[in-house]
């Protein structure tokens, strides 16, 4: 089985600021672990996905991610958050994606922008 | 291409009543997915489809129903909507085993149908 957790429903930062957000993963197999991002009253955009090609993930926006195994982490940060960020963020977990690839998602942080 | 489409945009229902919700992809993706979000609760899996005339119940099935009889369209159905049911639905499609996995594709979400049940 497959889940994730979010830590913190909510996060605050400064524009130019640093933003962590934290993901924890669960899965009894090999994870495929996504970072989507929802503005208000839209869809899901992808932003990127770790496929065990590499641990750390480079996404769109400047976002990046790092696959960590023995912390079953998969955090997503960017250097500098701009105001355009603000926005809501969902972690989502898959395993073997032949039969289905149903996703598995968290319960999302709103990331709130600063000026 | 379009993507993946769903009508209506917004739904207001009252309690008892029945609708159908329609997903469309043009992508001719193989899996389809309902999901619906509520706050706090992330996206819960209602109800997915891997191939044209095939269903499963996701997590959350209860007081849906879904058909697939063409490749390009999911439906979902309340057959007697209960206050509860109040959401947002996301649909989503996935190209399938052709696609070589998620190191190849992902999964594509429609903009959502806001329903509201009185």
């Amino acid at each position: 089985a497959q889940s994730v957790t979010q830590l913190g429903s909510h996060v605050s930062v400064s524009e130019g600021a640093l933003v962590l957000l934290r993901c924890n993963y669960s899965s009894s197999v090999p994870p495929y672990l996504f970072w989507y991002v929802q503005y208000p009253n839209q869809g899901l955009q992808l932003l990127l996905k770790y496929t065990s090609a590499a641990t750390l993930v480079k996404g769109i926006n400047g976002f990046e991610a790092e696959f960590k195994k023995s912390e079953t982490s998969f955090h997503l940060t960017k250097p500098s958050a701009h105001m355009s960020d603000a926005a809501e963020y969902f972690c989502a977990v898959s395993g073997d994606w032949t039969g289905a690839n149903n996703l598995f998602f968290g319960t999302g942080t709103r990331l709130t922008v600063i000026p | 291409n379009a993507g993946v489409t769903q009508t209506p945009k917004f739904r207001v229902l009252k309690t008892g009543q029945s609708m159908t919700l329609l997903c469309a992809q043009d992508m001719n993706h193989e899996y389809m997915y309902w999901y619906r979000q509520d706050p706090g609760m992330g996206l819960r899996l209602i109800h997915y489809s891997v191939g044209e005339g095939t269903t499963a119940k996701g997590e959350v099935p209860d007081g849906y129903n879904v058909s697939r009889l063409k490749k390009q369209n999911f439906l979902l159905g309340l057959e007697s909507a209960a206050p509860s049911q109040t959401s947002v639905y996301f649909c989503a499609s996935f190209p399938g085993r052709a696609s070589g996995g998620p190191q190849l594709d992902t999964q594509y979400f429609g903009p959502g149908t806001r329903l509201t049940v009185l």
